[in-house]
């Protein structure tokens, strides 16, 4: 089975430019999820859909990022424009729901540098 | 404080040595608890779900203490492979996922 899929691998910008990210999860995975992991940090929790509706955003800093899953299955996250503080790694993971269990399967990131 | 914390690293054990790692929530409403292992460069991966029973899975066992709001990993027997680091995740009642800051594991020859 094919996991989550997130390009690019790594991504080097200077600061107030902007940047696109971009996550295909695992085939039927109906919710879908953005993290930011900074360095020596868990991943921390940015936004998260069920198909293409929205159930978290309240960590997302709406002044900069911007993610959607217009058709329920790929989603992008965007920041615009980019600080330094956003160098981190952002991971996209995919979960499904069965017998009252739920497991996140995470995809193998894209590495931000922000100069 | 934190919602999840754990024990601050480094862990440097030998080969062979058994290894225990905390992890304290403050929420007493969450709902369900992981252990998830992260190798360098790479995304996590679930090692085991905890139950409140207690839960093993070869070398590896959880446990979680409600009262105490803490669940922790113990390794036994580590080895080479099981360097890593170690994140403890969280689920509260709205289904969020919470994580640690993780516990870095370094096992030597």
């Amino acid at each position: 089975e094919a996991g989550v899929a997130q390009s690019p691998r790594y991504k080097i910008i200077e600061k107030r430019q902007s940047v696109a990210f971009w996550c295909n999860p695992i085939s039927g995975h109906a919710t879908l999820y953005w993290y930011q992991q900074i360095l020596g940090q868990g991943p921390k929790l940015l936004i998260q859909f069920q198909n293409n509706g929205v159930v978290d955003d309240s960590q997302l800093p709406k002044d900069r990022f911007s993610a959607e899953r217009l058709k329920g299955v790929d989603s992008t996250l965007k920041i615009q424009p980019a600080k330094l503080e956003d160098s981190a790694v952002y991971l996209c993971a995919s979960s499904l729901r069965l017998a009252g269990q739920e497991t996140q399967y995470f995809g193998p990131g894209t590495r931000l540098l922000v100069l | 404080r934190k919602e999840v914390e754990q024990d601050p690293g480094p862990f440097n054990v030998p080969e062979g040595a058994t290894v225990a790692f905390n992890c304290t929530y403050s929420n007493s409403a969450s709902q369900s608890f992981f252990w998830y292992r992260q190798d360098c460069r790479k995304e996590p991966k679930l090692l085991m779900s905890v139950y409140s029973s207690g839960n093993e899975d070869g070398r590896f066992t959880a446990q979680l203490n409600r009262a105490s709001q803490y669940i922790s990993l113990l390794i036994r027997d580590s080895k080479l492979s099981d360097s890593a680091t170690y994140l403890c995740a969280v689920r509260n009642q709205g289904g969020k996922l919470i994580f640690g800051q993780g516990t870095e594991l370094s096992v030597k020859p």
